[in-house]
């Protein structure tokens, strides 16, 4: 199956501060790629379709300003979350779409803001 | 708007059948897929089911119907690394993303 790489798999940062989250295919080409949350025992809940080339379309009650996307090439997309507070903390992941429309996840990041 | 419920916990025993089951209320339908999630991980794709029926896949078999809106992930021969989330996921008639259920913690004792 389709491979999707992300990173950092954690990250622990303070308060005010950014940090960015990659997501590579590895060997495919993903127009299309997802940006997930998920809070200890919750669901996943979608945050953000990523297109490459163009802007991404954040879900309800999601702050763009805040969660800052970027998929300027075909295998990457950056989410950068800015001035993180520790109500960030979460559990971030990545996913492309397959031929079925599945979705393949990356490995995940768990971010900790002190 | 999306209604996807799951159990939110079962417990069963090593070499034993269990049966998830998902039901959904969606204003669209184009498939239903299930993930298991080990604590910490991402998910990982198992199954998808777009037309009635069974798919079976090795000791993962899934079951769809769409007139119920109703589907079940049955493991057989349960094995202690089959404990972890399973999630049932729907996508929309036309779109491309998911909506996910909350995932039943499967918990498999020996």
């Amino acid at each position: 199956g389709a491979v999707v790489s992300q990173h950092p798999s954690w990250v622990i940062c303070k308060s005010g501060t950014s940090v960015k989250i990659e997501c590579r295919s590895l060997d495919f080409q993903a127009t299309t790629m997802f940006w997930y949350r998920q809070f200890p025992k919750q669901s996943l809940m979608l945050m953000a379709t990523s297109n490459e080339g163009s802007k991404a379309t954040y879900e309800q009650g999601v702050e763009k300003d805040k969660f800052l996307i970027n998929h300027a090439s075909l295998t990457l997309s950056t989410l950068t979350v800015t001035s993180a507070h520790p109500e960030d903390s979460s559990f971030y992941i990545c996913s492309a779409r397959g031929l079925q429309d599945e979705a393949f996840f990356g490995q995940g990041t768990r971010l900790t803001v002190v | 708007g999306q209604n996807i419920d799951q159990p939110t916990e079962m417990t069963a025993t090593e070499g034993a059948i269990v049966q998830i089951n998902c039901t959904y209320q969606t204003s669209g339908f184009n498939g239903l897929f299930w993930y298991q999630q080990h604590a910490g991980e991402a998910p990982t794709f198992l199954s998808y089911n777009v037309l009635d029926g069974l798919e079976e896949k090795g000791r993962f078999s899934s079951f769809l119907s769409r007139s119920k809106g109703y589907s079940y992930l049955l493991l057989k021969e349960l094995q202690m690394k089959d404990s972890a989330s399973y999630l049932c996921a729907v996508k929309d008639s036309g779109y491309s993303t998911l909506t996910f259920g909350k995932g039943t913690m499967l918990l498999v004792s020996p």
